[in-house]
């Protein structure tokens, strides 16, 4: 079965600071996608960066990055230089196939 | 452009009465998916649909629950005779092709509350 594990049911960051969310997953499949969505308190599920499995290099969107470490099974997001709009959940996301599978959520705050 | 669309965005039922909610996906998009929210939780998949056609129901419940998209209109998730248990945030998203490397792209959802 393809589990996805967020360790960290809350984090929280300075304003401007960096911060990292990790994320782990179980699968035997050797094609597939990682996925970071942000879901702000409107609910809205918004996509923040993904990542194939066969590609070796990390995906970068502008400040979201992530660290993909296949053999590891390890899918972390590193948001720099922090703003207030990033205060939100965040869910990691394995697909395969027909299916998502999520974690349970990391949510972020952001101290001014 | 617009994005997908989910309404109502909230619902109030009463134990036992039937619950509709709709999903119209992206221009282009022809398949959807469903998932559910419970509170403190994450995702959870429930049906995957292509025009008329129901592909994957593994994640939704034997009982009550019900989904379609027909050839003309929104896909419709049904839920009758609901239960307190079935209170939960209702996510709709729309790709334009079954491959997994289409990003899915969601809805606002829509917000059961069941009393």
């Amino acid at each position: 079965a393809q589990t996805v594990t967020q360790s960290q049911p809350e984090m929280s960051v300075q304003e401007a600071e960096t911060v990292t969310l990790s994320c782990t997953y179980d699968t035997s499949e050797s094609d597939y996608y990682l996925f970071w969505y942000k879901q702000p308190p409107s609910r809205q599920m918004i996509l923040v960066i993904r990542q194939e499995a066969y590609k070796q290099q990390n995906a970068t969107e502008n400040r979201f990055s992530v660290n993909f470490q296949k053999a590891a099974k390890s899918f972390s997001l590193k948001i720099s230089d922090s703003q207030l709009g990033d205060a939100a959940m965040y869910f990691c996301a394995y697909a395969a196939g027909n299916q998502f599978y999520f974690g349970t959520g990391t949510s972020l705050t952001v101290i001014p | 452009n617009a994005g997908v669309m989910q309404n109502p965005r909230h619902l109030v039922r009463r134990r036992g009465q039937e619950a509709r909610l709709r999903c119209s996906p992206m221009k282009g998009h022809s398949h959807v998916y469903w998932y559910r929210q419970l509170p403190e939780e994450g995702l959870k998949f429930m049906v995957y649909l292509q025009k008329e056609n129901i592909i994957d129901e593994s994640g939704m419940p034997k009982e009550r629950f019900s989904a379609e998209f027909p050839k003309e209109g929104p896909s419709i998730l049904r839920i009758q005779q609901v239960v307190r248990g079935d209170s939960a945030a209702y996510f709709c998203a729309s790709s334009p092709s079954a491959r997994v490397t289409d990003t899915q792209y969601f809805g606002p959802g829509t917000r059961l509350t069941v009393l």
